[in-house]
């Protein structure tokens, strides 16, 4: 069945650098999303992979490892706006390419 | 601001009733897709719809129904509502059908509250 784990809550200190990881088992993985929310507001997409390795994008980096279904989001210098959740999703072909989507990560930033 | 615009921002109604949310995708976009989030669960996929047509089906009950107009605006309707109805509704939209690339722009939502 088609199935994505994320931690539920995290906690980091201002400055710092975080990883969010995310797991799935899915028939047809077709791309890895992440999206950032903060309470009440909608999602924001934040990264994009289909291809092993490692996306950079400014403070945010996405990595991907179809083989072992393993995705992690790392946030560096760590910022009190990016307390949010952070929600893995993977596209997926045997279900009409529609994204399946993990319960999100809820990080906490600390000064 | 990603440019899918939803109104209402925020409705209260009471079980049993009927309600309409609206949806303006980005312009350009043909595919709007509705989704459906609970207090602290995550996003559920009602329904997809691409050019006028429904596309994908996900979660949606019988009591709910969609549909995209010439426009492409979107309209989801739920009707006969229960207390576990409350919840946030998002829409989002992409540029076509939902290739391996594409990424979903979302909006605002529309906050449902049901007495």
């Amino acid at each position: 069945g088609q199935n994505i784990d994320q931690p539920t809550e995290m906690t980091a200190t201002e400055g710092a650098i975080v990883q969010i990881n995310c797991t799935y088992q899915t028939s047809g993985f077709n791309g890895l999303f992440w999206y950032q929310q903060h309470a009440g507001e909608a999602p924001t997409f934040l990264s994009y992979n289909v291809l092993d390795g490692l996306e950079e994008k400014g403070r945010f980096s996405s990595f991907l490892s179809r083989s072992k279904g393993y995705s992690y989001l790392l946030l560096k210098e760590l910022q009190m706006k990016d307390s949010a959740s952070y929600l893995c999703a993977v596209r997926d072909r045997d279900s009409n390419y529609q994204l399946i989507w993990g319960a999100g990560t809820k990080l906490i930033i600390k000064p | 601001d990603s440019g899918v615009t939803q109104t209402p921002k925020h409705l209260i109604t009471a079980t049993g009733q009927r309600v309409t949310l609206r949806c303006s995708p980005r312009s350009g976009d043909l595919s709007v897709y509705w989704y459906q989030q609970s207090l602290d669960q995550g996003l559920q996929f009602l329904i997809q719809y691409y050019n006028g047509e429904e596309r994908a089906k996900g979660n949606i009950l019988e009591r709910f129904s969609a549909q995209q107009f010439p426009d492409l605006h979107s309209e989801l309707n739920l009707s006969s509502l229960e207390l576990g109805d409350s919840a946030l509704y998002f829409c989002a939209s992409s540029a076509t059908s939902g290739g391996s690339q594409e990424t979903q722009y979302f909006g605002p939502g529309t906050r449902l509250l049901v007495l």
